[in-house]
């Protein structure tokens, strides 16, 4: 069975500056994909960034990034410049290789950027 | 863009009462999914369809069925609401194939409320 942890309830970082997400996670399966989203108060959930257990470079989209280290099992989002916007909850999920996988999601972080 | 929309944000109904939640994508995506989200539970899925009338329990399917007739429409149905399905659900849309990593597109929720 699969599962995602994040161990971090709650975040506080200052604006401008950069903060690590904390995702680990648990699988027998060889090809998986882990993926993180954004939730906004609003409730939408918003796609960010992808890392496939394939992947030899780490993904980077914008100002996210994504630490993945596999031999730890860990796939940690950094984000870089902080943004009041960037204040929402974030959850970490994960996907096994076939084409109808169910995808397994953590608890979620909820990240607060200070003025 | 991908839209995913949800029939209602809010919804109060009273316990006994049969709800239905619908969901409607503009993607022709093959698999849909519905969620539940409770705090510090993270995302729980209650059941998905990987095709028109195929349907998969989920995690948590104790007390809901799901209807697909259509493509495009994947509904939710509380057979008889208690207070314990008071929750927010989300519904969510992913393409199939090639590879991994198509992410779920997702609608903006509905708030339930069994009074």
């Amino acid at each position: 069975a699969q599962k995602i942890t994040q161990t971090q309830p709650g975040m506080f970082v200052q604006e401008k500056e950069a903060v690590t997400l904390d995702c680990t996670y648990d699988t027998s399966d060889p090809s998986y994909g882990l993926f993180w989203y954004k939730q906004p108060s609003s409730g939408e959930m918003i796609f960010l960034i992808y890392q496939g257990s394939y992947d030899q470079q780490n993904a980077t989209e914008g100002r996210y990034s994504l630490n993945f280290q596999k031999a730890r099992k860990s796939a940690n989002l950094v984000i870089s410049a902080s943004q009041l916007g960037d204040s929402a909850m974030y959850f970490c999920a994960m996907r096994k290789d076939t084409n109808a996988g169910k995808s397994t999601f953590g608890d979620g972080t909820t990240l607060t950027v200070k003025p | 863009d991908v839209k995913v929309t949800q029939s209602s944000r809010y919804l109060v109904k009273r316990t006994g009462e049969k709800v239905f939640l619908e969901c409607v994508q503009d993607m022709d995506h093959e698999n849909m999914f519905w969620y539940r989200q409770d705090p510090g539970l993270g995302l729980r899925l209650i059941y998905f369809s990987y095709d028109v009338k195929m349907k998969e329990k989920g995690d948590i399917p104790e007390g809901y069925s799901v209807s697909r007739e259509k493509k495009e429409r994947f509904s939710l149905i509380l057979e008889s609401a208690s207070t314990n399905q008071t929750s927010m659900y989300l519904c969510a849309s992913r393409p199939v194939g090639p590879g991994i990593n198509q992410p779920q597109h997702f609608g903006d929720g509905t708030r339930l409320s069994i009074l």
